[in-house]
């Protein structure tokens, strides 16, 4: 089955204490990104990759970090979390086709608090 | 401020009424898509348009993107319960390279 997976699905964290949420798609899809979604303001990007070993920053990239060493995975990095990290994260991916958009498909989602 | 303002955010109706959700902007976009999210899950993909002035439609809901590719509606007729859940437009600016937009979303409720 066709999926983009994401680990863990809730996580409750302090602040300060590194963490990574693991995501893997198995669509063998070129561009994979990372969103946070809280009420009222959406979905924004965090971090996007359009292929192995190229990342590039979104609309609110800072305190993440992610990487891209194989195609399949795409994870992302709190170094030292803090409470307004707390949100739910998506990851998702795509076919990278030039001059056209193609479906994206969304992992379950992530919820992290930061205490 | 949003670049894509969806209105309304919330919506209440009974089941077999019609309604309609916009999503608009000041920015042109290359491409505008329409997702549908249900509590514990991702967004998954309704619809992409890319024409100016161009209608889906996908059973009983109705797509169209402004002619001048700034704004973008849905229209959903005869709402079922099942239609329930949060509706989030996507653009993508020909001057943005690979990133997509969202709106903050129309949480949709029919009640039976």
């Amino acid at each position: 089955e066709a999926q983009v997976t994401q680990n863990p699905r809730y996580l409750i964290t302090v602040t300060g204490k590194k963490l990574t949420v693991t995501c893997s798609q198995n669509m063998n899809h070129e561009y994979m990104s990372w969103y946070r979604q809280d009420p009222g303001l959406g979905l924004r990007q965090i971090y996007y990759s359009m292929n192995v070993e190229v990342t590039d920053k979104g609309d609110v990239p800072e305190g993440y970090k992610v990487s891209r060493k194989e195609k399949r995975n795409f994870p992302l990095i709190l170094e030292s979390p803090s409470p307004n990290q707390t949100s739910l994260y998506f990851c998702a991916s795509r076919p990278f086709a030039s001059g056209r958009w193609n479906e994206q498909f969304f992992g379950p989602g992530t919820r992290l608090t930061v205490l | 401020t949003q670049l894509l303002e969806q209105s309304p955010q919330f919506l209440s109706i009974q089941e077999g009424e019609n309604l309609t959700v916009y999503c608009n902007s000041s920015s042109v976009f290359s491409s505008l898509q329409w997702y549908r999210q249900e509590p514990g899950e991702g967004p998954v993909l309704l619809v992409t348009v890319v024409t100016g002035g161009e209608v889906k439609k996908l059973k009983r809901l109705t797509f169209q993107f402004g002619d001048a590719r700034k704004d973008s509606s849905l229209h959903i007729t005869a709402a079922q319960p099942g239609d329930t859940g949060l509706y989030l437009c996507a653009g993508a600016r020909e001057t943005s390279g690979s990133r997509l937009t969202f709106g903050e979303g129309t949480q949709l409720t029919v009640n039976p």
